[in-house]
């Protein structure tokens, strides 16, 4: 069964850091770029970063660039999200999906999404 | 870069087809035949349920439908279902944007 889940969510000051994980299972993880995709508290989804199957192209939305680094290690199927810097706006729960087609996130989609984890940020 | 534009609410009966619109640009929804489409239920992931304006990903039913006319895409539910009362969002390839546009989310009501 394919399955992502993922974890390091949790409460942080502003100006503080979290790194968060997601461990995936049932593909083959190098093949397909992943992303992480965001949704605050009763707001719609927002695109945070996508990053290739070989991990060497990695993009980013606006809000986060400078403050968010997503890196993968295809040797252990995980996922990562390192994020400083942050700020009351990145209050969400932040989703780690998977391309439907391989490396080709932005056009075809992502059909294996996990439950999320929740990052809090409030002082 | 605005996201797309959905209407927050739609509704139907049981039985009957209801479409949701998601409106773009032309450096996005015209430009492209990139368009996807998400189901949410409260408290879940996300679902891919159309990719690339109309196809639909094994397992979703033929129910659903997708379209698209210039800068405007299009989700039709037919044979509204109990299950279908979910969150939907659009999602486009932009050629400005680096990563693509979310629609803001209707949420589909069956009364």
């Amino acid at each position: 069964e394919v399955q992502l889940l993922e974890s390091g969510g949790g409460l942080v000051q502003p100006g503080g850091s979290l790194r968060l994980s997601c461990a995936a299972s049932g593909f083959t993880f190098s093949t397909y770029s992943m992303a992480w995709v965001r949704q605050a508290p009763g707001k719609g989804l927002e695109w945070v970063s996508v990053i290739s199957g070989g991990g060497d192209i990695t993009q980013y939305a606006d809000s986060v660039k400078g403050r968010f680094t997503i890196s993968r290690d295809n040797s252990k199927n995980s996922l990562y999200l390192q994020m400083n810097s942050l700020r009351g706006e990145d209050t969400a729960l932040y989703f780690c999906a998977k391309a439907f087609v391989v490396n080709a996130i932005r056009r075809y989609g992502m059909d294996v999404w996990g439950q999320g984890t929740t990052v809090t940020v409030s002082s | 870069q605005s996201a797309l534009t959905q209407p927050p609410s739609a509704s139907g009966s049981p039985g009957q087809s209801v479409t949701i619109s998601c409106t773009g640009t032309s450096s996005d929804v015209g430009g492209y035949n990139y368009v996807s489409w998400y189901q949410q239920h409260p408290g879940k992931a996300p679902k891919l349920m159309i990719y690339e304006v109309s196809k639909r990903p094994s397992g979703v039913p033929d129910r659903f439908s997708g379209s698209k006319s210039g800068n405007t895409a299009s989700l039709t539910v037919s044979g509204l279902q109990a299950e279908d009362e979910a969150d939907y969002y659009c999602c486009s390839y932009s050629g400005s944007n680096n990563l693509g546009l979310f629609g803001g989310g209707t949420k589909l009501t069956v009364l």
